[in-house]
């Protein structure tokens, strides 16, 4: 079984939905993060939380929000999805101790 | 703030040649510095890592990096392409150990027959 699991992997929607991606992990790490993927831009930070009480937005937070349910889940929900938000979608985890990240399969989002 | 600039989004290369890819940073804290790639359909994997030890960073498949600070530079290097180096590569950079993720725009990797 994969350490950081994504659901879902591939998602189709209309505008104005709402829409939730979630995140769990078995790596035990107290960080998780959520990046978005589009071409040319590399991956850029939407939220991230370094323990349950906290969470931080990124550089392009505005129309997301996020859960930090428990250490080993987070989740990214699009209130009322828009066009733009088509994306390529990553969660990621990490230790306090450690620069590196450990990413998710990505979930592949279409907003119509 | 930290930044991050990969120079050639795309880059084409012969198998058995040089494979070279471009990144510098600007941070103004020594940084620790990264290597990803992500192979189609798949999520980002760790290829070598710098965290202000050696200079010459080796890391998984054969590829390799070097720290330049004078240049500011991190460029990713593999002496010889084989098919199955062609994927997305992407540089990344953080103040320090435990913090957040920036990334460069990626570089997608052909190699020709």
């Amino acid at each position: 079984d994969a350490d950081v699991t994504q659901t879902p992997r591939n998602r189709i929607t209309k505008t104005g939905k709402r829409i939730m991606l979630e995140c769990s992990q078995t790596k035990g790490h107290d960080r998780m993060y959520w990046y978005r993927q589009d071409p040319g831009l590399g991956l850029r930070l939407i939220y991230y939380s370094f323990d349950v009480k906290d969470i931080n937005k990124g550089e392009i937070s505005d129309g997301y929000s996020v859960s930090r349910q428990a250490q080993a889940k987070f989740s990214l929900s699009l209130e009322s999805a828009i066009p733009n938000q088509t994306a390529l979608y990553f969660c990621a985890t990490g230790r306090r101790d450690s620069g590196e990240l450990f990413f998710g399969e990505g979930s592949r989002l279409t907003v119509l | 703030a930290q930044s991050v600039t990969q120079l050639g989004s795309h880059v084409s290369v012969s198998e058995g040649a040089l494979v070279l890819l471009r990144c510098n940073y600007s941070s103004s804290v020594p940084p620790y510095l990264f290597w990803y790639v992500q192979y189609p359909n798949q999520g980002l994997q760790l290829l070598l890592k710098y965290t202000s030890a050696a200079t010459l960073v080796k890391g998984i498949n054969g590829f390799e990096a070097e720290f330049k600070k004078s240049e500011t530079s991190f460029h990713l290097t593999k002496p010889s392409a084989h098919m199955s180096d062609a994927a997305e590569y992407f540089c990344a950079v953080t103040r320090a150990a435990g913090n957040k993720l920036t990334f460069g725009g990626g570089t997608r990797v052909l190699v020709k027959p």
